[in-house]
């Protein structure tokens, strides 16, 4: 299994530019989610979806935009990039009500930079 | 408002030495908390998984200890070899509620182990 894919590893965009970051998870979670990682704060919730055609706002969402049209991918995208958005954003799966143990399986992150 | 606090922020370490992170919550309700190590440039994998009834769970070289009364959870690294330098991130779950559960993420420390 490959566990969550995410695409692309690193990406410059200039303030205005729009782009997808794609996350995809071999794992049939239902639970699917972003984050992005800024220094000196805690991972932050941008959405999250708990199954196919299920997607719901998260602590910072403006900004961004989600679909779920399979289990298995969960793709963000920025509308209109602004230099606040350059952080690392990392895609997490798991089973939708924490399963047996909870865990969140992390994707290997995305680096954005907005000059 | 729910949070997660860590500490120390970052710590330095010769191989082969013991160190202790700490990790205070202020999440309720509580179903369990993890501690998470991430390497740089990757994304957290989860260590240990700690319930309500545990209070100390083991992991090879990781140890990591829970007081759910006073809502305080330890990492105790015996032994470290450079292959711990990392960020480890303590994260609080609450019971799942409408089907999923509310994770919090601590800020980590990031620990560097030096030669």
């Amino acid at each position: 299994n490959a566990g969550v894919t995410q695409t692309p590893k690193f990406q410059v965009l200039k303030t205005g530019q729009s782009m997808t970051l794609q996350c995809a998870q071999d794992m049939n979670h239902e639970y699917m989610s972003w984050y992005r990682q800024d220094p000196g704060m805690g991972l932050r919730l941008i959405h999250y979806s708990v199954g196919a055609g299920i997607t719901d706002q998260g602590e910072v969402p403006n900004g961004y935009n989600v679909s779920r049209s399979t289990t298995e991918d969960f793709p963000l995208r920025l509308l209109s990039a602004a230099p606040s958005q350059t952080s690392v954003y990392f895609c997490a799966s798991s089973w939708a009500s924490g399963g047996p143990t909870g865990e969140l399986f992390f994707g290997e992150g995305s680096r954005l930079t907005v000059l | 408002k729910n949070q997660v606090e860590q500490s120390p922020q970052s710590l330095i370490i010769l191989e082969g030495k013991n160190c202790t992170l700490q990790c205070n919550y202020t999440v309720s309700p509580f179903s369990n908390l993890r501690w998470y190590k991430q390497d740089t440039g990757r994304g957290p994998v989860s260590l240990t998984i700690m319930t309500f009834s545990e209070n100390t769970k083991s992991n090879g070289r990781y140890t990591a200890t829970l007081d759910a009364d006073t809502k305080q959870s330890s990492l105790h690294i015996t032994a470290s070899q450079l292959s711990d330098s990392a960020s480890y991130i303590c994260v609080v779950t609450t019971p799942p509620s409408g089907g999923y559960q509310k994770v919090t993420f601590g800020t980590g420390t990031k620990l560097q182990v030096i030669p």
